[in-house]
């Protein structure tokens, strides 16, 4: 019973900028979209959350549309340290869910 | 990056034998977190603590026990292995200030023979 729904790989060139989609169509209103990735044989990584506006960090941008029913991870630059599996989530920023990471897009940047 | 470890990073045992797994924080944050990952299954939560002496389940609990007697440290047990406890074992913190960002740590591989 996925929330979001996920491209299983994806693949970008190093410095391209790499664009990472998620549908969540049946987000709530008072669920975030949150982003978190992990590279091979590490802990897994946060990396931006939004509610409806898009935002920034210094590791990606969050964009979020409208209707809040999509969203779109980008890296600016991506590098080759970028490779990694990236984890759409939805959930409530301040209850005590856990997460669930679902199977995620595995991004492989090419040299 | 948040100040997690994990220990031990890597453990061999044998079915039956118990098992503690340490995870120690040095962010003085509320909520502690157990995860295991396998393939196919993903990120799975075991146990949480939202405060010291206060823990509850996750979704996959049975057969681990865990214990918070200090802010600083989350303990897992495996109070007698079984091969199906193989696996990648993560903690994961987070502060009680509402924010649900967790921050991981490195993980420890654990192989029950």
């Amino acid at each position: 019973d996925a929330k979001t729904t996920q491209p299983p790989s994806m693949d970008c060139a190093e410095g391209r900028a790499a664009n990472l989609p998620c549908n969540h169509s049946t987000i709530s209103g008072n669920e975030y979209v949150y982003w978190y990735r992990q590279i091979h044989s590490q802990g897994p990584q946060y990396i931006i959350h939004g509610l409806k506006n898009n935002e920034t960090n210094e590791m990606a941008s969050l964009i979020i549309t409208e209707d809040r029913k999509s969203s779109t991870l980008i890296l600016p630059h991506a590098t080759l340290r970028d490779t990694a599996v990236y984890y759409c989530i939805v959930l409530n920023r301040f209850g005590n869910e856990k997460l669930t990471f679902g199977t995620g897009t595995r991004l492989t940047i090419i040299p | 990056d948040a100040g997690i470890t994990q220990s031990p990073r890597h453990k061999v045992t044998e079915t039956g034998t118990p098992v503690t797994l340490r995870c120690h924080q040095t962010e003085n944050h509320r909520y502690m977190y157990w995860y295991r990952q396998d393939p196919g299954h993903g990120l799975r939560l075991i146990h949480y603590s939202y405060g010291v002496k206060d823990t509850d389940k996750g979704e996959v609990s049975d057969g681990y026990s865990v214990s918070r007697s200090k802010t600083e440290d989350f303990l897992l047990t495996l109070e007698s292995a079984t091969s199906s406890q193989t696996s990648v074992y993560f903690c994961a913190i987070r502060s009680g200030s509402g924010v649900n960002e967790q921050f991981f740590g490195p993980g420890t591989r654990l192989t029950v023979l």
